[in-house]
């Protein structure tokens, strides 16, 4: 099983420029979730998805930030235009399951990006 | 909303010792899970150790082991014989049954002394 993938694993862009994150959850798994880390608000929950369909995407800091899950092995993140505050680690994790026995939950190695 | 508390930012273990770190969370509901994930300077997050609410046993995994305590809310991790490589950030976290999200406390960071 190679896990939940991330790409890119770093990005460094000019403020104002698109960015799109990517992720491959993890084979057979139906829920997805977009995280973002920083030092000052540690981990939050920006997006998530059950079956390919957004759940609650209350976490989204602003109209700038927008996610899709177009099938079930891909999802995308976008941020445009970027800001240096959008500067964070951003994990993407899925897992398996839906009703009260749902199993654990897996992160990819997360997307470091910085904005300029 | 459900809250994560972890109320110590930093702690520090001689190697060999045994440490424990605290979380409490807050809950109205009778059925969680809650769990610890350990994320090194690799950033990777990788999970410790998961505990199930309705389990009175608390979870083991080697030489990692939980206190929960749910009327009280807690649930703390303990390591023992630290080693070098459990250096790293820690996180607690809850779950709702249901396919809902994790919440995360803000981590503790664990230093191991050789």
């Amino acid at each position: 099983d190679a896990g939940v993938i991330q790409s890119p694993r770093h990005e460094v862009t000019e403020m104002g420029q698109e960015v799109t994150l990517r992720c491959k959850p993890i084979s057979g798994h139906n829920s997805l979730f977009w995280y973002r880390q920083t030092m000052m608000r540690g981990l939050e929950l920006l997006i998530y998805f059950n079956n390919n369909v957004p759940i609650d995407d209350s976490g989204m800091p602003e109209d700038r930030f927008s996610a899709k899950m177009p099938n079930a092995s891909f999802s995308t993140l976008k941020i445009q235009p970027s800001e240096p505050r959008d500067s964070a680690v951003y994990f993407c994790a899925s897992r398996w399951g839906l009703g009260g026995r749902s199993k654990t939950q897996y992160f990819g190695p997360g997307t470091r990006l910085l904005v300029l | 909303a459900q809250t994560v508390t972890q109320s110590q930012p930093e702690m520090s273990v001689q190697e060999a010792e045994t440490v424990t770190l605290s979380c409490t969370y807050d809950t109205s509901e009778s059925d969680y899970y809650l769990f610890w994930y350990k994320q090194p300077p690799s950033r990777q997050m990788i999970l410790v150790i998961r505990q199930e609410a309705y389990k009175q046993q608390n979870a083991t995994e080697n030489r990692f082991s939980v206190n929960f305590q749910k009327a009280a809310k807690s649930f703390s991790l303990k390591i023992s014989d630290s080693q070098l490589g459990d250096a790293a950030m820690y996180f607690c976290a809850y779950r709702n049954s249901g396919n809902t999200p994790l919440v995360f406390g803000k981590g503790t960071r664990l230093s191991v002394i050789a």
